[in-house]
């Protein structure tokens, strides 16, 4: 079965441009979650997803970041415009919200803002 | 208070040790718990959940502690391939599933 599956797997990029990072969560699964990861303040849920409606959105930094759910199959975060700061690994999870089931996580997207 | 705390390590032990971990959290309405495992520059992944009267998977025993609010996980007969940082999950249900991760132990262990 496939998993949770993002891309791209690397990013590097300037300060100042648009990053667009996606996820495909695992078929049946209807939450999903973003999280950001760093050695300092280690895993950091950004958002979270039910049956695609955002449901919490309050770790999400500040305005350049935002997030969208189109469908079941596909979730985007996008940080506009990027910093030296966001720079990080982010990773996308999910899992069925029925249950508290565990999360299933992607292998996440290795961000570098020069 | 965090609302779920870990001691970061690292813990090193030498191959064959038993080694323990504990995680405490603050919100007694927790309902769900996981012990994840994580290796370096890798995602977190499913280690096992914990269960209420205490499970056991292999080398693994996992342990909840509902009235001291804590969870524990116990390696016996460590092996090399169990260096990594092990991360617990406190999940609260309800109409909003609210999931906190902890910091990570970090375990090393040495032949």
């Amino acid at each position: 079965d496939a998993g949770v599956i993002q891309s791209p797997r690397h990013e590097v990029t300037e300060m100042g441009q648009e990053v667009t990072l996606r996820c495909k969560p695992i078929s049946g699964h209807n939450s999903l979650f973003w999280y950001r990861q760093t050695m300092m303040r280690g895993l950091e849920l950004l958002i979270y997803f039910n049956n695609n409606v955002p449901i919490d959105d309050s770790g999400m930094p500040e305005d350049r970041f935002s997030a969208k759910m189109p469908n079941a199959s596909f979730s985007t975060l996008k940080i506009q415009p990027s910093e030296p700061r966001d720079s990080a690994v982010y990773f996308c999870a999910s899992t069925v919200r029925e249950g508290n089931q565990p999360q299933h996580f992607g292998d996440g997207t290795r961000l570098s803002i020069l | 208070r965090k609302e779920v705390e870990q001691d970061p390590g690292p813990f090193n032990v030498p191959e064959g040790a038993t080694v323990a971990f504990n995680c405490t959290y603050s919100n007694s309405a927790s309902q769900s718990f996981f012990w994840y495992r994580q290796d370096c520059r890798k995602e977190p992944k499913l280690l096992m959940s914990v269960y209420s009267s205490g499970n056991e998977d292999g080398r693994f025993t996992a342990q909840l502690n509902r009235a001291s609010q804590y969870i524990s996980l116990l390696i016996r007969d460590s092996k090399l391939s169990d260096s990594a940082t092990y991360l617990c999950v406190v999940t609260k249900g309800g109409g909003y599933q609210k999931v906190t991760f902890g910091t990570g132990t970090k375990l090393q262990v040495i032949p």
